[in-house]
């Protein structure tokens, strides 16, 4: 089974920063990773998919990159409705899909 | 628009059954796949498991296996998730969800199982 490792577990940051999350698979995922945000009570939402197109609807302030094994989230500049948990997931080849561990992003 | 309702979900004791439905409107069922995810209290997302739009290719986790059973109805656009020896560590909010790169989820249902 793929593990996914993502990193930080929580992050505080100010309004206006440039947040980074990372994703590393235990194996090749092509591009077949999902970066979701999900608020307290709520469905996660996709954010990115296929590792770096942005889901419509989605501000462009978001974005992913990487390939392969090796996978970043970016928040260009935050804003306080960020406030919320990310999480990546591979949906390579057969299941299991995996998730990460999840980062808890807060305003400093 | 596409949406996807959950329920079934309640509480039940350690060792109980449930089944769970995810009702499907919006899209042509039948052409996806469909997946069910869960979330323990206060924990990060689990995938549970995975159907073909057939119904004939079904994948499950590791901790579900032989205990949960996943079927579709595609004629009443209905996804279900049989849920047997139940213990603890399966409550849990559970989401069912398009498998076209996860593009859709429904509100969750939760499961409690307790004594």
């Amino acid at each position: 089974d793929i593990q996914m490792t993502q990193s930080p577990s929580s992050l505080s940051a100010s309004v206006g920063d440039r947040v980074t999350i990372t994703c590393q698979a235990s194996q090749d995922i092509n591009n077949n990773l999902n970066w979701y945000q999900q608020k307290p009570g709520t469905a996660p939402k996709v954010l990115i998919y296929d590792a770096s197109t942005l889901e419509t609807g989605v501000p462009s302030r978001f974005s992913g990159s990487g390939s392969g094994t090796d996978f970043t989230f970016t928040i260009s500049s935050l804003q306080p409705e960020d406030v919320a948990t990310y999480y990546c997931q591979h949906y390579d080849s057969l299941p299991p899909y995996t998730f990460g561990q999840g980062t808890k992003l807060e305003i400093k | 628009q596409v949406q996807l309702v959950e329920s079934g979900g309640g509480l039940v004791k350690p060792g109980g059954s449930l089944r769970l439905s995810c009702a499907a409107s919006g899209f042509i069922f039948s052409d996806y796949y469909m997946s069910w995810i869960r979330q323990a209290p206060g924990r990060g997302l689990e995938w549970v498991s995975y159907i073909s739009g057939s119904g004939t290719t079904i994948y499950y986790a590791d901790s579900v296996k032989g205990r949960f059973t996943v079927s579709r109805d595609n004629a009443k656009n209905s996804l279900f998730l049989q849920m047997k020896s139940l213990r603890a560590e399966d409550t849990a909010v559970y989401y069912c969800a398009r498998v076209a790169n996860f593009d859709y989820w429904g509100q969750g249902t939760l499961v409690t199982v307790s004594s």
